[in-house]
Parts: structure tokens; sequence; C-alpha cells
């Protein structure tokens, strides 16, 4: 079975830009949460989304949306990037909307903003 | 933020000594917490969790104990490998919803 897949791997982008980033979550997961990670830093909550409506939102600005799919697949958006956007952002695909189902993570999308 | 941890500790063990991790979590509240391994280019995986009504949970080679008291979690490996080698976090987890808080994450070194 595939795991949690996201794309593209690495990619960067010029400040004031926009990106998006996807991710397919492993066949039969309905809840797909985002997460920023700055170098040496743990994971920083984004999202989540659970049967395509969001559960959940971090402290972030408002320059972040995300979205899921009829598929359960998802896209972050970050408009007018900056350039302390650069992270790993990385997809966590679940179950179910609660914590206890248990999360898999993909590999991430490294984002470099310069 | 949430997540603290600019300067990353280290732990360097010898292979086949043992490991402890330990982390201090934040809120009182939490009632579920994970170890998570992160290696080089990849994303965290999942080792092993705890609910808040238990103490202690063993899993093959390693060990979470829960000091609900002092706020603190403790990942113990058994023999370490020099595979164990990588960043591990600690996440806690609040009620009903699916928002993990991860502490500041440990870098295990293992020497062969």
């Amino acid at each position: 079975d595939a795991g949690v897949t996201q794309s593209p791997t690495h990619l960067i982008k010029t400040r004031g830009q926009h990106v998006t980033l996807r991710c397919s979550p492993i066949s039969g997961h309905k809840s797909v949460s985002w997460y920023q990670q700055v170098l040496g830093q743990g994971p920083q909550f984004i999202f989540q989304y659970y049967e395509k409506e969001e559960r959940g939102r971090g402290n972030f600005p408002d320059r972040f949306s995300a979205r899921q799919f009829p598929n359960y697949s998802s896209e972050l958006n970050v408009n007018a990037l900056l350039l302390g956007d650069s992270a790993l952002y990385l997809c966590a695909s679940s179950l179910g909307a609660k914590a206890h189902y248990g999360y898999t993570f993909g590999s991430g999308t490294r984002l470099t903003v310069v | 933020g949430e997540s603290v941890g600019l300067h990353l500790p280290t732990l360097s063990v010898q292979e086949g000594d043992n490991s402890i991790i330990n982390c201090a979590y934040s809120n009182s509240a939490s009632d579920y917490f994970i170890w998570y391994k992160q290696e080089s280019g990849k994303g965290p995986q999942f080792i092993i969790d705890i609910r808040s009504n238990m103490d202690k949970r063993q899993g093959q080679r390693v060990t979470v104990l829960l000091n609900k008291t002092v706020k603190h979690l403790s990942l113990q490996i058994a023999a370490t490998q020099p595979g164990d080698s990588a960043v591990y976090f600690c996440a806690e987890n609040v009620g009903q919803g699916g928002k993990l808080i991860f502490g500041q994450g440990t870098e295990l070194s293992v020497k062969p």
C-alpha cells in the first residue's frame, strides 16, 4: 500500500509569490492534517480536514488556506510568501478526526522562499 | 509558540546501552501522548502512545512513562542500535480534537 504522498518534494519560490502543496492520504483515510516544521523545531499544526470540512486551525495567518477534495486528497495554499514561510510542510492522514486513530505522516514538501 | 526548540538537545549513547529521552509537555488537560521518530528527510514516524489514565506502556524495546503530576513524559529505548539514531519528538493531544502539539525534539546519536 502506498503511504501518504506529498508533492512536490522540494520547491523554491520568491517572496510575494503563491504556492500550492498537495497531499494524497492513505487509501481509506478520511482525515488530513497539515503541519509546518521549521528547521530545528517540532512540527506546528496548521489545519485539519475531515470529510471535506475544516476541523481545526492553528495560529497561522489568513495567507494560509487549505481544502480537501471528495477523494480525500488535500491542498495547502500559501499566499504572499514571506522568507519565514521557508520550512518543511508535512501532511498527515488518519482514519478519523480524533488523534487516537493515529497519524501517518508523509515525507513533506521542503519550501524555500528567497 | 506552542513548539519550542531553537537549540535541539542531543543525547549520545553507545550501541547496546539504554537510552532515555525526556519531554515536558505544556497542557495539564492533555490526555493522549505520542512519541515520534524523525529521520533526516522523512516525516515523523509513530513509535508508541499512552493515554493519561496510564503511567507506563511498553512496546518492542521501547517504554513510555507518564508523570502527570509534573507534566513529564519519557521514552526509554532498550539496547539502542545505530538505526535508532534520529530526532525524537513527544506530542500531546487534548480532548476530542485532532491537533497535536509537538514538544522540543531530542537528537539521539548512537555510536557503534
